[in-house]
């Protein structure tokens, strides 16, 4: 069973605040780490897909890097804003042909106006 | 264009009730997953198909569950005699071809009472 660790489980800012979250993973299964933002009632957004290590990728305001050696990810959030408040997800595909991806449960994030 | 729906986004069932739950793919996208996430869980991996036919089925739970995709688009995740502890928010994805690369839909959010 693949274990896949975010933290924290929840985190409060204020606006224009900077913020990072960490996803971990086991290292010996890896093919690509996912980065998902969902808001409630709204479908899950990806993010990043990432695949090799040391992988850096920008979307604005939002990055996150890769390290498969170690088997973590971090997402940055730079100078948050109210609408970027939403549960962040990371999801591991190790391989095989089913393609299915093992989720962590989330970092909730709330940004305070 | 249009993504991936679920209807209902909502269901309310009582203890021991039959429920279908449905996912419209993004059209042309041949491989369709059933998520589930529990209260305090990610999502967790139900069922796979390509095509009309379920490539993996390993995730559902028990035999209470069944899913099928008859013409190879619009799924049905059937749940019969439901529990409560049945109560989650079912989400369906899809991609082209098998991918690990998948598209989600918002969700339908089952309590059972």
């Amino acid at each position: 069973i693949l274990n896949v660790e975010q933290s924290p489980q929840s985190l409060h800012v204020q606006e224009g605040d900077s913020t990072n979250f960490t996803c971990s993973f086991p290292s010996s299964n890896f093919y690509a780490l996912h980065w998902y933002r969902w808001e409630t009632a709204k479908s899950p957004e990806a993010l990043f897909v990432m695949t090799l290590n040391g992988d850096e990728k920008k979307k604005g305001r939002i990055s996150a890097t890769l390290n498969t050696k170690e088997g973590y990810s971090y997402l940055y959030i730079k100078g948050s804003q109210p609408e970027d408040s939403a549960t962040y997800l990371c999801a591991l595909y190790s391989g095989g042909s089913n393609y299915k991806l093992t989720f962590g449960k989330g970092t909730l994030l709330t940004v305070n106006p | 264009g249009a993504g991936v729906s679920q209807t209902p986004s909502n269901k309310v069932t009582e203890k021991g009730k039959y429920v279908e739950l449905r996912c419209d793919p993004i059209s042309g996208h041949t491989a369709l997953y059933w998520y589930r996430q529990s209260l305090g869980q990610g999502p967790e991996f139900l069922i796979y198909f390509q095509g009309t036919g379920a490539a993996d089925d390993s995730g559902l739970p028990n035999d209470r569950f069944f899913a099928v995709r008859p013409e190879g688009s619009v799924s049905t995740l059937k749940i019969q005699r439901t529990e409560r502890g049945d109560s989650a928010v079912y989400l369906c994805a899809s991609s082209l071809k098998g991918n690990h690369e998948q598209y989600f839909g918002p969700g339908t959010r089952l309590t059972v009472t």
